[in-house]
């Protein structure tokens, strides 16, 4: 079946650190792959995705790669801002039921202080 | 543009009540689709709809019904809550089902079932 393994949380960052959070996959068909993020209060909002191996998604200074030899696709951000403090999502879409079906991993919490 | 609305925000109902959570949306998408949030286990699918008078189950329909009578609009319906139904629950909407088209989401409801 399709399954999302994401790093656990909480993180917590100084502003300027380096970000990374992991992110795997298991999936039957050849899915596509995506990171949403949701601010304090309001839904999940699209941050970036890739739809075929070794595809780079980007987006406000995020990016992931989606490395199908690994079967992974982690989030990395060169220098975090306070403003990044939310939670994210690593997901994955699933065609073979004809809708966009998204399979979510469990969230990491993000938090920068200054 | 509202985007996607949902209401209530919160709601707390005793076991064996029935409400109907309402999600909207202008945005003229064909897709739309009702997720559970619960600690630990990300978002899963309950039911989704591909268009007008269309719906479909999801990962966890159980104890849910849904309704798409409208285009812009999509019902979620507990005939009967269950202490197991608590959680928060968010609607989205794509204008597709390809990874191509992203899905947007509502600010979700919270809901205690005592």
């Amino acid at each position: 079946g399709n399954s999302v393994t994401q790093m656990e949380g909480p993180v917590t960052l100084s502003e300027e650190a380096f970000l990374t959070i992991n992110c795997t996959y298991t999936a039957t068909g050849y899915p596509s792959l995506f990171w949403y993020v949701q601010y304090p209060g309001e839904g999940l909002q699209l941050l970036l995705k890739a739809t075929k191996a070794d595809d780079k998604g980007s987006n406000k200074g995020f990016e992931a790669t989606y490395r199908k030899e690994t079967t992974s696709f982690h989030l990395e951000k060169g220098s975090v801002q306070v403003s990044d403090s939310a939670v994210y999502f690593c997901a994955l879409s699933d065609l073979q039921t004809g809708a966009n079906n998204l399979f979510f991993g469990t969230g990491t919490r993000l938090t920068v202080i200054p | 543009n509202a985007g996607v609305t949902q209401t209530p925000k919160f709601r707390v109902l005793k076991t064996g009540q029935s409400m109907t959570l309402l999600c909207a949306q202008d945005m003229n998408h064909e897709y739309m689709y009702w997720y559970r949030q619960d600690p630990g286990m990300g978002l899963r699918l309950i039911h989704y709809s591909v268009g007008e008078g269309t719906t479909a189950k999801g990962e966890v329909p159980d104890g849910y019904n849904v309704s798409r009578l409208k285009k812009q609009n999509f019902l979620l319906g507990l005939e009967s809550a269950a202490p197991s139904q608590t959680s928060v629950y968010f609607c989205a909407s794509s204008e597709s089902g390809t990874a191509a088209y992203e899905q947007y989401f509502g600010p979700g409801t919270r809901l205690t079932v005592t």
